[in-house]
């Protein structure tokens, strides 16, 4: 079956700039979360949703959002750029029943976002 | 949140040889897993392991979930195993990665 699909894979924006990152779950699987991960950071939750409601959200500024559709598909938003938003975003999805993901997540290929 | 420590931070083995990979949390968690990051960014799903042992071909796992620590083990290392391995822990439906060990496999 398809796994976790992202689009763009790359992104190139200016600072000041809004950019909108898509995340296709595995069919099936209603719980979405995202990460960004940087070279100083390393790999940090951003937020998770399941069945259209944010269930978790990380420690990041609110220029950052997200949402999820009602066929489990998730958008992130990324508002007034900043240089220090460039990062790999990573998108995974599980079942996710209840609180507990069902034999784990499933990661997507990424999103590469440039900010110049 | 919780910590999760790896060990060690680089690794670097003559093809053929075999290695072990430890992963310490700070807390109790639900859910466990060890990634395989490409060189594409992908991470690469090896074993989702909250407790107990899998065998995956060359790759085995053991988690002991009341010891807070898991192994990941790797024989016979091939080039393709070159790489960072991650380890994520989550207490609910978060996960908090480490910092990854860099294997390198040389021929």
């Amino acid at each position: 079956k398809a796994g976790v699909t992202q689009t763009p894979r790359y992104l190139i924006k200016t600072r000041g700039q809004q950019v909108t990152l898509s995340c296709s779950p595995i069919s099936g699987h209603r719980s979405v979360s995202w990460y960004q991960q940087t070279p100083g950071q390393g790999l940090q939750f951003l937020f998770e949703y399941f069945s259209e409601t944010q269930r978790n959200k990380g420690n990041f500024p609110g220029r950052f959002s997200g949402r999820q559709f009602s066929n489990s598909r998730s958008e992130m938003n990324v508002s007034t750029l900043e240089l220090g938003d460039s990062a790999l975003y990573l998108c995974a999805s599980a079942v996710g029943a209840g609180h507990s993901p069902l034999m784990g997540y499933t990661f997507g290929s990424g999103t590469r976002l440039t900010v110049v | 949140g919780i910590q999760v420590e790896q060990s060690p931070p680089d690794l670097i083995l003559q093809e053929g040889a075999n290695s072990t990979l430890r992963c310490n949390f700070s807390d109790s968690v639900n859910n466990l897993q060890w990634f395989h990051q490409n060189p594409w960014g992908q991470l690469i799903n090896l074993f989702y392991i909250p407790s107990g042992t899998k065998q995956n071909g060359r790759l085995s796992a053991t988690t002991v979930a009341t010891e807070r620590y898991s192994l990941l083990y790797i024989s016979s290392s091939q080039t393709t195993d070159s790489g960072v391995y991650f380890c994520a822990a989550a207490p609910g439906n978060q996960f908090y990665f480490g910092t990854g060990t860099s294997l390198t496999v040389i021929p």
